[in-house]
């Protein structure tokens, strides 16, 4: 069955620090891979996708993540935090073939300290 | 962009009420979903619709049932609310053909 899991339930980073939130995938094939940030009493908002190509996909507010097909990741990265991206973050897949489903995985919630 | 707009953003039932929780957008797009997020479990997928009158079930529909009578209104329905139900609900569209959602800021339900 599809899924995806991102390990960290939270993560303390400090203001300026870099930042790494992982996400694994479980997918028969390559999907559409996606990071949507959810502020707190917000919807969430699509950071950045990647479909195909280039592995390395840039997202907005200085997010990027990088797609490993060996290792079934998509883990999203940014350089140096700022305090108002304390967020929950999703990782989220899409069957390539089409499909209506988007799988989420359980968020990750960044807190970022002065 | 569309806009999704949820009107409720936090609503207090009793047990046992009838709850309707709207989403509306402001564009024409086939397919709506609600979804339910809930601590460590992520986004879990009550319903979806991708046209009018249409609709599927998700992979937690026991409990709710949804309304699609014009395009751009997707109602979701708990029939008889338990506390179970207490719960943060999204609503997303996505334009047919393409895959990234767009969500509503979301409604805060809370059954006592």
């Amino acid at each position: 069955a599809q899924s995806v899991t991102q390990p960290d339930i939270h993560i303390t980073v400090s203001e300026g620090a870099s930042l790494e939130l992982r996400c694994n995938y479980s997918y028969g094939a390559t999907p559409y891979l996606f990071w949507y940030v959810q502020s707190p009493g917000q919807g969430l908002q699509l950071l950045l996708k990647y479909f195909s190509g280039d592995t390395l996909v840039q997202g907005i507010k200085g997010f990027e993540a990088e797609f490993k097909r060996s290792q079934s990741s998509f883990n999203l990265r940014k350089p140096s935090v700022h305090w108002s991206d304390a967020a929950e973050y999703f990782c989220a897949v899409v069957g390539n073939t089409g499909g209506f489903k988007t799988i989420f995985g359980a968020g990750t919630r960044l807190f970022v300290k002065a | 962009d569309v806009k999704v707009t949820q009107s409720s953003r936090y609503l207090v039932k009793r047990t046992g009420e009838k709850v309707f929780l709207e989403c509306v957008q402001d564009m024409d797009h086939e397919n709506m979903f609600w979804y339910r997020q809930d601590p460590g479990l992520g986004l879990r997928l009550i319903y979806f619709s991708y046209d009018v009158k249409m609709k599927e079930k998700g992979d937690i529909p026991e409990g709710y049932s949804v309304s699609r009578e014009k395009k751009e209104r997707f109602s979701l329905i708990l029939e008889s609310a338990s506390t179970n139900q207490t719960s943060m609900y999204l609503c997303a569209v996505k334009p047919g053909g393409a895959n990234v959602l767009t969500f509503g800021a979301g409604s805060r339900l809370t059954v006592l």
